[in-house]
């Protein structure tokens, strides 16, 4: 079953707005990462934080993690129309592979 | 992506046939993994493997068998093709066990079981 569940399902935002997404999840971890999809194609890692880390930057994305509160935001800012895609969230716990939510749809329009 | 490919990207077959897809990295990683992709399920792990030989179950491993005679090549066998199991299959791959890894993965099959 899914460690992780994102919300929104879908997001339709305009080119330059900030676009965020959260994800929730079961049982404690190691690490969260988060991964894109564009439509057709595999799936592209982005950003992993670790359970000690609290927040990271990598170009115009931030992730956050709140361990108390089991989630994690994707934020990105300045969206661009190539930034369409489908967003995924996926949990490290341990020594088994990743378990990934069902993702949350990106729609930018320019 | 480079360094993993996966054959065919595309395959239509009857129900009830064998069905095998490959997986074939050139990163020499040790970790190889089969999910697959549903709307409204996002991805879900078949089949993985941690070496040559070594492999284990995932969630949905049922109606599929896995084999890995060497690094390179992680192969995935529907042994008897059901509609359910039209899908979108990834391989991906992972040069440790997920701890600060991230995975690669590959462009997909998409299979259709008539």
């Amino acid at each position: 079953s899914q460690q992780g569940e994102e919300d929104p399902q879908a997001l339709s935002i305009q080119e330059g707005e900030n676009a965020t997404m959260n994800c929730s999840y079961k049982t404690s971890i190691n690490n969260l990462q988060w991964y894109r999809q564009n439509s057709g194609r595999g799936l592209v890692h982005l950003i992993l934080i670790r359970s000690n880390e609290r927040e990271k930057h990598s170009g115009r994305l931030r992730v956050t993690l709140d361990t108390s509160k089991k989630s994690s935001s994707l934020l990105i800012t300045a969206s661009r129309a190539a930034d369409t895609a489908s967003y995924f969230c996926a949990t490290d716990s341990g020594n088994t592979p990743l378990v990934f939510g069902k993702g949350t749809r990106l729609s930018v329009i320019a | 992506d480079a360094g993993i490919t996966q054959s065919p990207r595309h395959k239509v077959t009857e129900t009830g046939t064998p069905v095998t897809l490959r997986c074939h990295q050139t990163e020499n990683h040790r970790y190889m993994y089969w999910y697959r992709q549903d709307p409204g399920h996002g991805l879900r792990l078949i089949h993985y493997s941690y070496g040559v030989k070594d492999t284990d179950k995932g969630e949905v491993s049922d109606g599929y068998s896995v084999s890995r005679s060497k690094t390179e090549d992680f192969l995935l066998t529907l042994e008897s093709a059901t509609s359910s199991q039209t899908s979108v299959y990834f391989c991906a791959i992972s040069g440790g066990q997920n701890h600060n890894y991230g995975y690669t993965f590959g462009s997909g099959t998409r299979l259709t079981v008539v």
